[in-house]
């Protein structure tokens, strides 16, 4: 099976910065999303990484380490909207998108 | 970016009945469409893949009699959810992706309740 594990919560101020990790063990792997979801809606798609590195869009940025097993997703100038679920997910060998349990992210004024 | 649909949103029913939730891909042609459901402040679940023309694969411990997924064509796939109990009350969500297309995209959910 997939293990993805990332943090269960975390909370920050409005127009501060949080980073959100991933750790995975996969049989195989094509890419890794990460994705937006709020209360009651269904995900929305933030970033994809598939190569070692840094991927930069807007406010938000993804970094991948394929060697380590390891993502973090980076919210910068938070804002009270971004409030939500963060799920972390990763395509295995088989290309049946295996999801983190999701970190829930709390902005505070 | 590319847009997939559900319907209904929200459905409440009572325990025996079956319920069909459709999902289409709207401006472009999904060969393959999965299923997941969400239970509440939990990740989601896949419980099948489903390409078009042919029949679905279930993940383990997902019953294929009780949740029947049809993909008759590239922009339509069905779940149905046959004689419903209430531990079946949960959040499904579709996600459709096109030939060699790199994400997935979400349809908006389907809220079941079964009473």
């Amino acid at each position: 099976g997939q293990n993805i594990d990332q943090p269960t919560e975390m909370t920050a101020t409005e127009g501060a910065i949080v980073q959100i990790n991933c750790t995975y063990q996969t049989s195989g792997f094509n890419g890794l999303f990460w994705y937006q979801q709020h209360a009651g809606e269904a995900p929305t798609f933030l970033s994809y990484n598939v190569l070692d590195g840094l991927e930069e869009k807007g406010r938000f940025s993804s970094f991948l380490s394929r060697s380590k097993g390891y993502s973090y997703l980076l919210l910068k100038e938070l804002q009270m909207k971004d409030s939500a679920s963060y799920l972390c997910a990763v395509i295995p060998g088989d290309y049946k998108l295996s999801f983190g349990a999701g970190t829930t992210v709390t902005v505070r004024a | 970016g590319a847009v997939v649909s559900q319907h209904p949103s929200r459905v409440i029913c009572k325990s025996g009945t079956s319920v069909k939730i459709e999902c289409r891909s709207l401006d472009f042609q999904a060969t393959t469409m999965f299923w997941y459901r969400q239970f509440p402040k939990k990740s989601l679940m896949l419980m099948a893949t489903s390409n078009e023309g042919s029949k679905a694969t279930y993940e383990q411990g997902v019953e294929k009699d009780k949740f029947l997924i049809n993909h008759a064509s590239l922009t339509l796939s069905t779940l149905t959810v046959t004689s419903a109990h209430p531990e079946d009350s949960s959040f499904y969500i579709c996600s459709a992706r096109e030939l060699a297309g790199r994400e997935g995209y979400f349809g908006p959910g389907t809220r079941l309740t079964v009473l």
